[in-house]
């Protein structure tokens, strides 16, 4: 069992529809939760993190994480086809700086 | 650009070559990871420094691969008698410290092909 699992997708969503992209996780000893975008031919960059349960949103995106389902999500709201990109979540435990990144889903957001 | 900084930006190699990849972090970023990436995945962790020791090494990073730090600045990673099996996109990243609210600020990585 791969200890981060995540929907490789593709996504295909109209502009404005809101978006939700998930992992589940194995290991209860992962404390803390972040999602990358990834666009065609570029590096990860950091969209957000969290370490408890429960939602955190910085503006259109909202993390939420299950700690007991051992289930993470990012929702975006009001998709915009400049958030066409590939979403990575990625999680660490307590102990080491090590991130373990789920696949990454695809995502395309149409006009 | 004061971002991570990763050359080449690809490199086509015969198996069995050796091939060497640099990365300039971000300044005073004392934190270094390398990753890889095939495609379709997404990365997975190689090897991390602080300043110039290297802390951990994964079990994927085989006695082919070196990486080095001197100095604590800049980075190279080295494979040793290439394979196909290593054609990946080869990802650096820096952070400012140890932390989970230290983020890693990804370069856009070396992309290698073993033919």
């Amino acid at each position: 069992q791969k200890e981060v699992e995540q929907d490789p997708g593709p996504l295909s969503v109209p502009e404005g529809a809101i978006v939700s992209l998930n992992c589940t996780y194995s290991n209860s000893a992962f404390q803390y939760f972040m999602w990358y975008r990834q666009y065609s031919r570029k590096g990860p960059e950091l969209l957000m993190y969290t370490y408890s349960s429960g939602n955190k949103e910085d503006g259109r995106f909202t993390a939420q994480v299950d700690k007991s389902s051992k289930y993470i999500s990012l929702f975006i709201r009001d998709s915009q086809p400049s958030d066409s990109a590939t979403y990575l979540c990625a999680i660490r435990s307590y102990n080491t700086d090590k991130l373990i990144f789920g696949t990454g889903t695809r995502l395309q957001v149409f006009p | 650009d004061t971002g991570v900084s990763q050359n080449p930006r690809h490199k086509i190699t015969k198996r069995g070559q050796n091939v060497t990849f640099r990365c300039d972090p971000i300044s005073e970023h004392n934190r270094l990871y390398w990753y890889r990436q095939t495609l379709g995945q997404g990365p997975e962790f190689l090897t991390y420094f602080q300043n110039e020791a290297q802390l951990e090494k994964s079990r994927l990073l085989s006695d082919r691969f070196s990486a080095e730090r001197p100095k604590g600045s800049f980075s190279t990673l080295e494979i040793q008698r290439t394979e196909q099996g290593d054609s990946a996109m080869y990802l650096c990243a820096s952070s400012e410290r140890q932390g989970v609210d230290s983020p890693l600020h990804f370069g856009n990585g070396t992309r290698l092909t073993v033919t």
